[in-house]
């Protein structure tokens, strides 16, 4: 089955700092993405919905980059701020069937520090 | 919009209980699930419903059970609490294809004495 690896588990960065998270997965079928953060306390909200067609997505403060070539998906915060502190999850889905389940890497905990 | 609410927000068990955790969605959802999360291992899938009275095993079934008694509703049951356990249980819904998104609940959290 999908294998979704995700580093480092642990990122602390000064404020105005660039800070990025990185996946693998295992399975070339992969087609939708996911991001999700999770603030301390709270449940996961969705940061971002990627396609399998779409390469460079930009959010506001951040960008997902996907390299189906080499199964990598990126999150990058291009000037980290201390609200951006919080454990940062990706989701992978198939494009087959109508099952819709994902499979989540193992998060990311992002501290950023004032 | 729409909201998932879990009940109870925290929940405190002895070792060998029986424990139900209880989830509600008005999103008019098609599919919903139950993840267990545990620091440093992310989410593992419990079960899912694709809808009403359809029950699927995750990779984490063993030791739970789960049932969907309407499509609103998804009640999930630790069947003997383990001693020592510490958990966050999140449930989630979405529609049924796999390009849309997962909306999850604000968790209940478990802790077995």
């Amino acid at each position: 089955g999908e294998q979704v690896e995700q580093r480092p588990p642990h990122l602390s960065v000064r404020e105005g700092d660039s800070a990025v998270i990185t996946c693998t997965y295992t399975d070339p079928n992969s087609y939708y993405f996911f991001w999700y953060k999770q603030e301390p306390g709270a449940s996961l909200q969705l940061l971002m919905k990627v396609f399998s067609s779409t390469e460079i997505n930009e959010g506001q403060g951040f960008t997902v980059l996907l390299n189906k070539k080499d199964k990598r998906l990126s999150l990058n915060l291009t000037a980290a701020h201390p609200g951006d502190s919080a454990a940062y999850f990706c989701a992978v889905s198939h494009s087959g069937g109508s099952n819709a389940k994902l499979t989540f890497g193992k998060g990311t905990k992002l501290s950023v520090k004032s | 919009g729409g909201i998932i609410t879990q009940t109870p927000k925290f929940l405190i068990g002895q070792e060998g209980q029986k424990l139900t955790l209880k989830c509600q969605q008005n999103f008019n959802h098609d599919t919903m699930y139950w993840y267990r999360q545990d620091s440093g291992k992310g989410l593992r899938l419990i079960y899912y419903s694709i809808t009403e009275n359809d029950l699927q095993k995750g990779d984490l079934s063993e030791g739970y059970d789960a049932s969907r008694e309407k499509k609103s509703s998804f009640s999930l049951t630790v069947t003997s609490a383990q001693k020592n356990e510490m958990a966050v249980f999140l449930c989630a819904s979405s529609r049924q294809r796999n390009q849309d998104t997962q909306y999850f609940g604000p968790g209940t959290r478990l802790l077995v004495l």
